[in-house]
């Protein structure tokens, strides 16, 4: 079983709708939980943080956590094509005193 | 506010060249420094980490080396590149017990 697993998409959305994007995790002991977005080309920019169970939200975006179901997700309102990027998400492994990285879902919003 | 710097942002070198590869931190103290690859199609690997002067972590045996000459300085070595250690390098920090890292810019390097 892979640490991390997202769906490598291309998850594709019509402008303005809601974009839903899922991870989930092995590692039970894991605390900290984080969202990355990855322009082509360009490096991971954090946007969102999440360290307890339940919804986090930030403008458009929203974070969930889901520990006893070892899921996490970001939900992106008013999709935008400007949100047309890969999607990283990350946990802190406890056991491995490292962040892990999910290999990223692909998210094209349709104009 | 804090910014970090890579460079070069490209390079293309032969098989067999020696590499390095700096990144620095500006608006911060003893800054956790982080070395990432990514390659073609991949995830993010964790190359090496240092959490203070002439402390590091390596994560994966290869023939990349790093070294933190300073406080705010991060490099990244080899002395013979491999067509494998293509890919885009990424620097990254956090502080502290903060586990929130943030990136740079990135180096897209082409072992040719």
């Amino acid at each position: 079983q892979k640490e991390v697993e997202q769906n490598s998409g291309p998850l594709s959305v019509p402008e303005g709708a809601i974009a839903s994007l899922n991870c989930t995790y092995s590692d039970r002991g894991s605390q900290s939980f984080f969202w990355y977005r990855q322009y082509s080309g360009k490096s991971p920019e954090l946007i969102m943080s999440i360290y307890s169970n339940g919804d986090k939200e930030d403008g458009r975006f929203t974070a969930q956590l889901n520990k006893a179901s070892q899921y996490v997700s970001l939900l992106i309102r008013d999709s935008q094509p400007s949100d047309s990027a890969t999607y990283l998400c990350a946990f802190y492994g406890g056991a491995t005193n490292k962040l892990i990285f999910g290999t990223g879902t692909l998210l094209a919003v349709q104009p | 506010s804090q910014t970090i710097h890579q460079w070069p942002a490209t390079l293309v070198q032969p098989v067999g060249s020696p590499l390095s590869l700096e990144c620095t931190v500006e608006g911060t103290s003893n800054p956790n420094l982080y070395w990432y690859r990514q390659a073609a199609g991949r995830g993010l690997q964790l190359l090496f980490y240092s959490v203070g002067i002439g402390q590091i972590s390596s994560e994966v045996p290869q023939n990349l080396s790093a070294s933190r000459p300073q406080d705010r300085q991060f490099i990244l070595s080899s002395k013979k590149l491999l067509l494998s250690d293509s890919g885009f390098y990424l620097c990254a920090w956090s502080v502290g017990t903060v586990y929130e890292q943030y990136f740079g810019p990135g180096t897209r390097l082409t072992v040719t």
